[in-house]
This record gives structure tokens, C-alpha cells and sequence, in this order.
């Protein structure tokens, strides 16, 4: 039962055009949505956030939006540049009941920015 | 510099033989979670700790895996007797307190990678 999912196993974006990585959820109780990047041989790190009672949180180059009717929420990266080349999970937090503040991880996305 | 420490970072080990995995969470942090990197499944989550109890560990196998904390300062995970299908990279994972507005976003390690050959 996966209430995380990132449909796309992979993503390949030009340097200096837009990255955009999706992530589907069916739980309502989460609360919170992360997203983290991972390179290799290291663990991932957190690379932005946002609250369910908002609809977009900006940093930089990076984007999160959120659609709770949807149960869907996408991080935008403009412009992508070759070091953001990384695994991407999205994260979910669990707001609720006897799993509370357990994160739930997506199966990642690997994008590939070339030059 | 504060970061979650985990040892081994590489363990090669035999079938059947016991595995354990060490982690030294961010000190402070209430939370420890332990995740499994595969390529089918992503980051899957084995157990969570809060304040040093188990919290939920319906992600591991019950019959060979055993997550604990003995003290806040250490968090293990063993695997007896261990499989080639457990191989893959292991991670820990420590968050802060939360409370308010306060961020949730957990801070990992660099992972253990285990081999079962």
C-alpha cells in the first residue's frame, strides 16, 4: 500500500530550463510535504517544505505547490542547472493518531540535468 | 557540526550470520527513524522511535529484524539471521521536537550499506 507515489522513476532536463518532479498522496491526515534530494553514497538531504494550509512555499531556484484537492503536490526547479542532477523523494508527514510525525517517503525520481 | 552518525558504513556479510547497525541520532532530537534504500521500493521505512519508544515498526519483518534504543544517545538495528534479499542500504534518521510551526524534517546519515552474500 504505497500512499506515497512519484510516478516518474526519471526526469531529463536541459541546464537552464524547468525541472518538474510530482508526487501523488491518499492519506488526508498528512500534514506537512518535504521534499529531499539524494547523491550518491551520501543520505538524502531536506531540501524544502511546506504546510498543508499553504498552497506554495518558494526558496531560491526552488518550488514547492501544493493541491489538497488533488492530493498532489510538485516541486518546480528554475533554472536547473547540472548539479541538482540528484534523486528527489518526496516526504510526507503523518499529522494523526498513533502515527504521528512519521514520515512517509515516495520511491524517488532521478533527474538528470544536462549541460 | 551537528549530523547523524551511522556504523558501519559498509558491511559484507554471510547468510544466516546477526548484522548490526549502529546510529548516534543529533543530540537533542526526540525522533529516530530507520529506512531502507532499495531500487524497487525506495525509502522504506522500517521503525520509528519517539523519545526512545517504539513507535511504529510495521515496515520490518518481525521474525529477523529488531530495532532499539538503549539509551538517547544510540539506536540499533539487527537482522539474525540475515538474507540476501536484505541486502541494501540502511539509513537513520533523527528529527527535532516538534511543536507549533516548528519544521518536521528529519536529518539522515549516510547510510550502511550491507551485502549478504
Amino acid at each position: 500500500d504505497q500512499q506515497v507515489k512519484q510516478n516518474s522513476p526519471s526526469l531529463s532536463v536541459q541546464e537552464g530550463r524547468i525541472s518538474i518532479l510530482n508526487c501523488d498522496y491518499t492519506n488526508s491526515m498528512f500534514d506537512y510535504f518535504l521534499w529531499y534530494k539524494k547523491y550518491p553514497a551520501e543520505g538524502p538531504t531536506f531540501l524544502i517544505s511546506i504546510s498543508s494550509i499553504k498552497d506554495k512555499n518558494e526558496d531560491g531556484r526552488f518550488t514547492v505547490f501544493l493541491n489538497k484537492s488533488a492530493k498532489h503536490l510538485s516541486l518546480h526547479i528554475v533554472p536547473s542547472q547540472p548539479g541538482d542532477s540528484a534523486v528527489y523523494f518526496c516526504a510526507t508527514h503523518n499529522a494523526g493518531g498513533t502515527s504521528y510525525g512519521k514520515l512517509t517517503f515516495g520511491q524517488g525520481t532521478i533527474l538528470t540535468v544536462h549541460p | 557540526d551537528a549530523r547523524v552518525t551511522q556504523t558501519p558504513r559498509h558491511k559484507v556479510t554471510e547468510m544466516g550470520q546477526e548484522v548490526t547497525m549502529r546510529c548516534q541520532p543529533i543530540l537533542g532530537h526526540n525522533t529516530v527513524f530507520w529506512y531502507r534504500q532499495t531500487m524497487m521500493q525506495g525509502l522504506e521505512l522500517l521503525a520509528y522511535f519517539r523519545n526512545r519508544a517504539p513507535l511504529d515498526d510495521s515496515g520490518m519483518p518481525k521474525d529477523r529484524f529488531s530495532a532499539e534504543m538503549p539509551d538517547a544517545t544510540l539506536a540499533t538495528l539487527k537482522i539474525q539471521p540475515s538474507e540476501p534479499r536484505d541486502s541494501a542500504v540502511y539509513f537513520c534518521a533523527s528529527g527535532p521536537r516538534r511543536g507549533g510551526d516548528q519544521n518536521t524534517e528529519a536529518f539522515f546519515g549516510q547510510g550502511t550499506r550491507l551485502t549478504v552474500v
